[in-house]
């Protein structure tokens, strides 16, 4: 059972360039979440999901995109890459809105 | 919106207790998790409270009381393994998404 898995662990990025992140969950977990977490800062809530199909925005969703497709998967898109979009983002997925989460090991992003 | 607080930095010594404080203000609660995370590693859930109280689990305890706005995480007989970031989340209202906001963080250091 691999729980929540990232893709990839690592990149580093232009200014300008495009990039998906792609995160998938082998929990039947209906809702699906992107945080990123920057030094000293608390884990920010970019978009999330509520179930295949649907994607909201969350606090910081400026820049970024997502598609939830598949139940299984929920992807982060960046269009075209910022330095201030250097971060760690993690994905998280839980079975029902009470309960904690499941978090993916990151992704550590740099962009030059 | 939501505002949580807590310590940035605390010390302890293996074998003792430690209580970590968090404080929120929020439009609307349904519940305060608790999330360790190692340096370099994803978060963990460790607890969740949604009624006033204590909640023990093993040698970690959280408390809860929804009328002052504060939450305390108790560790006990402290381990060298203990040494990371714990992170206080409060879910607030439109809770369908089970959409959490997080805390900075407080970076526990244990020395032996």
């Amino acid at each position: 059972n691999a729980g929540v898995t990232q893709t990839p662990k690592f990149r580093v990025l232009k200014t300008g360039q495009s990039m998906t992140l792609l995160c998938a969950q082998d929990m039947n977990h209906e809702y699906m979440y992107w945080y990123r977490q920057d030094p000293g800062m608390g884990l920010r809530l970019i978009h999330y999901s509520v179930g295949e199909g649907t994607t909201a925005k969350g606090e910081v969703p400026d820049g970024y995109n997502v598609s939830r497709l598949k139940k299984q998967n929920f992807l982060l898109g960046l269009e075209s890459a910022a330095p201030s979009q250097t971060s760690v983002y993690f994905c998280a997925s839980s079975y029902e809105a009470g309960r904690g989460y499941t978090f993916g090991s990151g992704t550590r992003l740099t962009v030059v | 919106g939501q505002n949580i607080d807590q310590p940035t930095e605390m010390t302890a010594t293996e074998g003792a207790i430690v209580q970590i404080n968090c404080t929120y203000q929020t439009s609307g609660f349904n519940g305060l998790f608790w999330y360790q995370q190692h340096a370099g590693e994803a978060p963990t859930f460790l607890s969740y409270n949604v009624l006033d109280g204590l909640e023990e689990k093993g040698r970690f305890s959280s408390f809860l009381s929804r009328s002052k706005g504060y939450s305390y995480l108790l560790l006990k007989e402290l381990q060298m393994k203990d040494s990371a970031s714990y992170l206080c989340a409060v879910r607030g209202r439109n809770t369908n998404a089970g959409k959490s906001t997080f805390g900075d963080g407080t970076t526990l250091t244990v020395k032996p």
